[in-house]
């Protein structure tokens, strides 16, 4: 079966560390894969997307790799900041529609 | 970025009753738009996939008659939960895509059914 697994503890991490997280995916073969931050009791924000031939992205203190052999993709946020602390959500496109599908997401505390 | 609104952010209903949820895109045309389900520390469930003009795609085991969808228009789409429960009482959320390929969501709904 087809799934998105996202490390379901939550990551707790001192501020200015850099904060790594993790996304797998099982029986898809996207073209590309993206990144979005809730915070809660809001919708999801878009941070960035990484495509099947992109080995890494960056933009400012966020950093995606994208491994389509080891169906993985790791989101890295450098210097990180107690204003970094929200739900982390990796998402990729299915079906005909272009249907978003998401992982559960990994919640991350910056501490002080 | 663009912009998706959603009204209302929050709405409490009697069991029975039905609510609609409105999700507009307000500087871009969106000819699909998404609607998501989300529990308390859960993943967001797609619900249904709407497309302006047409009948909406709704994803295995959610029931087309509870969620009515209708896209009447490029920029406007709406949700309809029919004969609320309470067990229909979740966090809904829309989505639309833009130009290239990012989704913009909106604000969110909460709904409690009493």
């Amino acid at each position: 079966s087809q799934k998105i697994e996202q490390n379901s503890e939550a990551l707790n991490i001192q501020e200015g560390k850099t904060a790594t997280l993790t996304c797998n995916y099982t029986n898809y073969s996207p073209a590309y894969l993206q990144w979005y931050r809730q915070d809660p009791g809001r919708g999801p924000v878009f941070l960035l997307l990484i495509r099947e031939n992109e080995k890494e992205k960056r933009k400012e203190r966020l950093k995606v790799t994208f491994d389509t052999t080891l169906k993985q993709s790791l989101f890295h946020i450098t210097a990180s900041q107690p204003a970094d602390s929200a739900t982390y959500l990796c998402a990729l496109l299915s079906g005909g529609y272009n249907k978003l599908i998401f992982g559960a997401g990994t919640r991350l505390a910056v501490h002080p | 970025g663009a912009v998706v609104s959603q009204h209302p952010s929050r709405v409490i209903c009697k069991s029975g009753t039905s609510v609609k949820i409105e999700c507009r895109s307000l500087d871009f045309q969106a000819t699909t738009m998404f609607w998501y389900r989300q529990f308390p520390k859960q993943s967001l469930m797609l619900m249904a996939t709407s497309n302006e003009g047409s009948k909406a795609t709704y994803e295995q085991g959610v029931e087309k008659d509870k969620f009515l969808i209708n896209h009447a228009s490029l920029t406007l789409s709406t949700l309809t939960v029919t004969s609320a429960h309470p067990e229909d009482s979740s966090f809904y959320i829309c989505s639309a895509v833009g130009g290239d390929t990012e989704a913009f969501f909106g604000q969110g709904t909460r709904l409690t059914v009493v």
